[in-house]
């Protein structure tokens, strides 16, 4: 398997465009989840789908940000409108087991640039 | 409650020294601690992981203690090298709540100087 891929790798924007990042989860996995990663705050869970249907969406900054699943191997994150504070890098990852017990398998990640 | 603590913020480690790692939870429930290493440009990958009932951990030059009594567990690197030069994140979940997530520390950034 090619593992979690992730697009873009990189995008620059400006504040108050749509983002749109993209994920294919690894095949069979049946969690998926959306982390942000900044030096100040570190590894954050945004959110998790399991079976495509979201089970924890507490970590979702504010209503500018949403994330869907329409099928198993397919997940997006929007944001809309985009400020200079979304910057980040945001990761998608992958496991086959529940989320307090499964190895976690990260993409790439998205480097998300606001100006 | 939810978080895990995690220091040095950084480390510059020499070539074949040990460099130690720590974190501290407060959630007495927690009983899965992993530990991931992520280099630049990668996402994080599972190096190593502990449950609760042993305090200790090994897997090559890596070793995991635990002390639960004090909920703390630290990462030890022995012999480092150049390419161990990474950031580290531990981790904790409640593995008997299936739908807990893992819950990440701040990560460490690890600098082995040759």
């Amino acid at each position: 398997d090619a593992g979690v891929i992730q697009s873009p790798r990189h995008e620059v924007t400006e504040m108050g465009q749509e983002v749109t990042l993209r994920c294919k989860p690894i095949s069979g996995h049946d969690y998926l989840f959306w982390y942000r990663q900044t030096m100040m705050r570190g590894l954050e869970l945004l959110i998790y789908f399991n079976n495509n249907v979201p089970i924890d969406d507490s970590g979702m900054p504010e209503d500018r940000f949403s994330a869907k699943m329409p099928n198993a191997s397919f997940s997006t994150l929007k944001i809309q409108p985009s400020e200079p504070r979304d910057s980040a890098v945001y990761f998608c990852a992958s496991s086959f087991l529940p989320p307090s017990t499964g190895e976690l398998f990260f993409g790439e990640g998205s480097r998300l640039t606001v100006l | 409650q939810q978080q895990v603590k995690q220091s040095p913020q950084s480390l510059i480690v020499q070539k074949g020294g040990i460099s130690i790692i720590n974190c501290a939870y407060e959630n007495t429930a927690f009983d899965y601690f992993p530990w991931y290493q992520q280099f630049p440009g990668k996402g994080p990958a599972l190096l190593i992981a502990i449950r609760p009932d042993v305090s200790e951990k090994k897997e090559g030059r890596f070793t995991i203690s635990f002390n639960k009594s004090a909920k703390q567990f630290s990462l030890h690197i022995m012999d480092s090298q150049p390419g161990d030069s990474a950031t580290y994140f531990c981790a904790a979940s409640n593995d008997g709540q299936a739908g807990t997530a893992l819950i990440f520390g701040k990560g460490t950034t690890l600098s082995v100087s040759s």
